[in-house]
């Protein structure tokens, strides 16, 4: 089955700083790669997803890069800000079924 | 549009006794719905795939017998943990694919319900 390895496990950053989460996968037929913020208590929020035939996606503070050959993918957070303090989870998804990474919790300083 | 729904949001009970929990997409159709299990500060584990109409598909490691999946419709499926124990305490989150997602990948997500188990 998949396997999805996420890093760091916890970063601490300054607001402002740039943010970036890795996340490596073993199945070469997943084609589907979210990533979800998560708050203490509440459900995975979808913040950006990438399927298998793009590169790279962005949308305003947030970007996400895939590396197919290489089966990694990236999260990238701009300018951060503490309300984007929160646990992050990538998810690597074939034939429907999502396998996630184990988290990273990201704290923005003010 | 694709939301999903879950209740209860909390449920506390008592050690032996079994828990109902239903997941409803609202506004879509839910061609498979799926069922997760996240435990304080880890990642959601799937337990459990579900297609309407036919008999849920297991992960490795969960008890068929202990965790009861019916998708009795597709706006409609739900858990019932049997003869609970505190170990079972857990946050337990649905999701579902929508029947307009063309490639069925993207998942919603339920707003999760906490079973804490006396």
């Amino acid at each position: 089955g998949e396997n999805v390895e996420q890093h760091p496990s916890t970063l601490s950053v300054q607001e402002g700083d740039s943010a970036v989460i890795k996340c490596t996968y073993s199945d070469s037929a997943s084609n589907y790669f979210p990533w979800y913020k998560q708050e203490l208590g509440k459900r995975p929020q979808l913040i950006i997803d990438i399927r298998s035939n793009v590169g790279e996606k962005k949308d305003q503070r947030i970007a996400v890069t895939l590396n197919k050959t290489a089966k990694h993918f990236s999260l990238h957070i701009t300018e951060t800000q503490p309300e984007d303090s929160a646990v992050y989870f990538c998810a690597a998804s074939s034939y429907s079924t999502l396998t996630f990474g184990k988290g990273t919790m990201l704290l923005v300083s003010p | 549009g694709a939301v999903v729904s879950q209740h209860p949001s909390r449920v506390i009970c008592k050690s032996g006794t079994s828990v109902k929990i239903e997941c409803r997409s609202l506004d879509f159709q839910a061609t498979t719905m799926f069922w997760y299990r996240q435990f304080p500060k880890k990642s959601l584990m799937l337990m459990a795939t579900s297609n309407e109409g036919s008999k849920a598909t297991y992960e490795q490691g969960v008890e068929k017998d202990k965790f009861l999946i019916n998708h009795a419709s597709l706006t409609l499926s739900t858990l019932t943990v049997t003869s609970a124990h505190p170990e079972d305490s857990s946050f337990y989150i649905c999701s579902a694919n929508s029947d307009r997602d063309s490639s069925y990948n993207e998942q919603f997500f339920g707003p999760g319900t906490r079973l804490t188990v006396l």
